[in-house]
C-alpha cells in the first residue's frame, strides 16, 4: 500500500546530543528512499537519500539507515543544533517517479 | 537563483473564485509535480509531468487543472475554490523517475 510510517511524532533532544528519528515503510518493492527536513514557512529541503542496495549512508552529520528485512529506516543527527529544528519527513520514490511522504516528526532541539 | 520558484508565496480568496499558481524550475530537471500539504503537514502527491506530458494524476476533483506550456514550467489552476482546498501547494521537479525530487518554497492558499 501506499504509506510511509514515522514512529514519533515529536522529538525533543538536548543540544549537543545525537538525535534518531525513525521510519516504517511498507512498500517491499521500493528501491529509493530520501529524508527531507521542512523548516517553518519552507518547502522541503532534501537532506540524505539511500538505495536499497545499500544499508548505511553518511553524509555530513547525518546518516541514514536501512533495514530491508524490517522495512525500517532511520535517520540519525549527530551532535544536534537548534538549527536541526525542524519537521523530517522520510520518503520513498517508486519507479513511476511518486514520492510518498511519512507523516513527519517534529524535532525540537532544547539549549 | 532559486532552483524551483513558485508565485504566490500568499494567496487568500473567497470560494467560488478561481485562481492560478505558477511554478517554474531553472535545473533543466523533466519532471515535474504538484504536492499538497494539508493542516497536519501530511504531504500528498497530486499531478507529475514529464516533458509536458501528464504522467501522474491522483485523485485530484477535477476543478484542479495542470498546465505545462514547457518542461521548465508547471502551473495549477483552481476552478471553484472550496474551503476544503486551503493548504499549503508545492511545486517540485526532479531529473527523471528515480531520483531526488526537489522543492520550491511553497504558495500558501486560503479560501474563506
Amino acid at each position: 500500500g501506499e504509506s510511509v510510517g514515522l514512529h514519533l511524532p515529536t522529538l525533543s533532544v538536548q543540544e549537543g546530543d545525537n538525535s534518531i528519528i525513525n521510519c516504517a515503510y511498507s512498500n517491499s518493492a521500493s528501491d529509493y528512499f530520501i529524508w527531507y527536513k521542512q523548516e517553518s514557512g519552507k518547502g522541503p529541503q532534501f537532506i540524505i537519500d539511500i538505495r536499497s542496495n545499500m544499508d548505511k549512508r553518511q553524509g555530513q552529520r547525518v546518516t541514514v539507515l536501512l533495514n530491508k528485512t524490517v522495512k525500517h529506516l532511520s535517520l540519525q543527527i549527530a551532535a544536534t543544533q537548534p538549527g536541526d529544528s525542524a519537521v523530517y519527513f522520510c520518503a520513498e520514490v517508486w519507479d513511476t517517479g511518486k514520492l510518498i511522504f511519512g507523516q513527519g516528526t517534529t524535532l525540537q532541539v532544547k539549549p | 537563483d532559486t532552483a524551483v520558484s513558485q508565485t504566490p508565496k500568499y494567496l487568500v480568496t473567497q470560494m467560488g473564485n478561481d485562481k492560478s499558481i505558477k511554478c517554474e524550475q531553472n535545473l533543466g530537471h523533466d519532471t515535474m509535480y504538484w504536492y499538497k500539504q494539508d493542516s497536519k503537514k501530511f504531504l500528498k502527491i497530486m499531478f507529475s509531468y514529464n516533458n509536458k506530458e501528464l504522467i501522474i494524476n491522483e485523485t485530484v476533483p477535477n476543478r484542479f487543472s495542470p498546465k505545462s506550456p514547457d518542461k521548465a514550467h508547471l502551473n495549477l489552476h483552481i476552478n471553484s475554490l472550496e474551503l476544503g482546498d486551503s493548504a499549503v501547494y508545492f511545486c517540485a521537479s526532479s531529473p527523471g523517475r528515480g531520483n531526488t525530487i526537489y522543492f520550491g518554497e511553497g504558495s500558501w492558499l486560503t479560501v474563506v
